[in-house]
């Protein structure tokens, strides 16, 4: 089944204390994206990746690292999370340019609820 | 930058009945895409349906249907015969054509919460 996969769908932690949100996709896709959702601002892109080690800043990357060193995980890093980036997170991923078919919608992972202290 | 704006924080509709929801954006580009998203309380991003901004034909799937109008930037979904099972928040989203600088990025209105009422 083809699917995106994030881990974990639910966090509480607490300021400054480092973690990780993992996304993998089984589609082979080049386009992963991660995404924020907060109230009354809709979805909102923080960062993205056009390739392997290809990745670059969305609208809202402050407090936001990633990686991509294979083709299908995409993690989220924050390093020093902070209450602001209580969210809920979502990552995605669609075939890329050059591919004759841009009107592809893009998968959604089923998101991850991170709530800082 | 491109902007998009759902001016209906919540409608509600009676089952059966027919509901249009609101969406309007702010582009210099002729060539894109549109989408509307439905986000039932499971979080799930789900495609509804999609338009081409090259195609003047309408979209439809089944029960949804949009109305888009590219000289007003206005692209309005309506959903006929509502069911229960249509309650959700439903997003809507621009995204640019393949190629260049942003290539997938979709760029998505605040939301619309529709309540369903049996």
């Amino acid at each position: 089944e083809a699917q995106v996969t994030q881990n974990p769908r639910y966090l509480i932690t607490v300021t400054g204390k480092k973690l990780t949100v993992t996304c993998s996709q089984n589609m082979n896709h080049e386009y992963m994206s991660w995404y924020r959702q907060d109230p009354g601002l809709g979805l909102r892109q923080i960062y993205y990746s056009m390739n392997v080690e290809v990745t670059d800043k969305g609208d809202v990357p402050e407090g936001y690292k990633v990686s991509r060193k294979e083709k299908r995980n995409f993690p989220l890093i924050l390093e020093s999370p902070s209450p602001n980036q209580t969210s809920l997170y979502f990552c995605a991923s669609s075939l890329g340019p050059g591919t004759g078919v841009g009107n592809q919608p893009q998968h959604f992972g089923d998101g991850t609820r991170l709530s800082i202290l | 930058a491109q902007t998009v704006t759902q001016s209906q924080p919540e409608m509600s509709v009676q089952e059966a009945e027919t509901v249009t929801l609101s969406c309007t954006y702010d582009t210099s580009e002729s060539d894109y895409y549109l989408f509307w998203y439905k986000q039932p309380p499971s979080r799930q991003m789900i495609l509804v349906i999609r338009q081409e901004a090259y195609k003047q034909q309408n979209a439809t799937e089944n029960r949804f249907s949009v109305n888009f109008q590219k000289a007003a930037k206005s692209f309005s979904l309506k959903i006929s015969d509502s069911q229960l099972g249509d309650a959700a928040m439903y997003f809507c989203a621009y995204r640019r054509s393949a190629g260049g600088t942003s290539y997938g990025k979709l760029t998505f209105g605040q939301g619309t919460i529709l309540t369903v009422h049996p």
